[in-house]
C-alpha cells in the first residue's frame, strides 16, 4: 500500500561513477517532483514532470538527469558522481495544481535515499 | 524570487503549547502551507493558509497574515512524538504553481 517509493533506500558510491534513483507512486497523480534535502536539512526542489512533461527545471548541472517514462515513474539518473552530491534525494507526488488561491493540492513525499559519495 | 525565514530551533516540554514562526517574501503569494519531518522520515503534510486568519486541525493550527507576510503553526499540547523538523513553504507562481520553495525548516525539540 506504499504510495511514493523510492529505491534504493541508501546508496554509497565512489566519486565518478554513475548511478540511478527509481521513483514510482500510486496515488493516480500526475505531477511528480525531485527534491535534494542537503545535511543542512534545506529542501530544495530539482525537477518536476506534469504527465511526463518537465516542466520545473531548476539550475541544477548537468550531470543530473530525470526520465519519466509514464506519470506514475520518475527516475533520476547522476553522472560523474562528486562528493558535493551526498544529500538525501525525495521524490513526491501530487496532483497539479491550478492558480486559484484556494486550491492546493499536497505533495506526498517518498522515503528518500540517502546518497553518499566517498 | 521566494525566501522564508524560521527560526533554527524551538524547545518545549510535554503538555507545553509552542509557536513556530515563518516569515516570507515573495513576489506573487499563493498561500502557506506546513511540512513535519520526522528525523529519518519524509516530509508529511500538515495544513495550508489560502486566506488570513486561522485553521485548526486537532492539536495543531496555522496562521496566516497576508498583510505581514507572516504565518505561524500552533501545536497545542505537546506529546514527545511532535519531536520533528518543521517547514513552511509557498507556492512559486512563475512555474504554474507547481514549485514549493521550502523555508529553512525548524527544529521542535520536546522534552518529558
Amino acid at each position: 500500500d506504499t504510495a511514493v517509493s523510492q529505491t534504493p533506500k541508501y546508496l554509497v558510491t565512489q566519486m565518478g561513477n554513475d548511478k540511478s534513483i527509481k521513483c514510482e507512486q500510486n496515488l493516480g497523480h500526475d505531477t511528480m517532483y525531485w527534491y535534494k534535502q542537503d545535511s543542512k536539512k534545506f529542501l530544495k526542489i530539482m525537477f518536476s514532470y506534469n504527465n511526463k512533461e518537465l516542466i520545473i527545471n531548476e539550475t541544477v548541472p548537468n550531470r543530473f538527469s530525470p526520465k519519466s517514462p509514464d506519470k506514475a515513474h520518475l527516475n533520476l539518473h547522476i553522472n560523474s558522481l562528486e562528493l558535493g552530491d551526498s544529500a538525501v534525494y525525495f521524490c513526491a507526488s501530487s496532483r497539479r495544481t491550478s492558480g486559484g488561491l484556494r486550491a492546493y493540492n499536497e505533495q506526498f513525499f517518498g522515503p528518500g535515499t540517502r546518497l553518499t559519495v566517498l | 524570487g521566494q525566501s522564508l525565514e524560521q527560526p533554527s530551533e524551538v524547545t518545549a516540554v510535554e503538555g507545553a503549547i509552542v509557536q513556530i514562526n515563518c516569515t516570507y517574501q515573495t513576489s506573487g503569494f499563493y498561500g502557506l502551507s506546513w511540512y513535519q519531518q520526522h528525523d529519518g522520515g519524509a516530509p508529511t503534510f500538515l495544513s495550508y493558509n489560502a486566506l488570513d486568519g486561522l485553521e485548526e486541525t486537532g492539536r495543531f493550527s496555522s496562521f496566516l497574515s497576508r498583510s505581514d507576510s507572516y504565518g505561524y503553526l500552533l501545536l497545542q499540547e505537546l506529546q514527545m512524538k511532535d519531536s520533528a523538523s518543521y517547514f513552511c513553504a509557498v507556492r512559486d507562481s512563475n512555474t504554474g504553481f507547481q514549485k514549493l520553495v521550502f523555508g529553512t525548516g525548524t527544529r521542535l525539540l520536546v522534552s518529558p
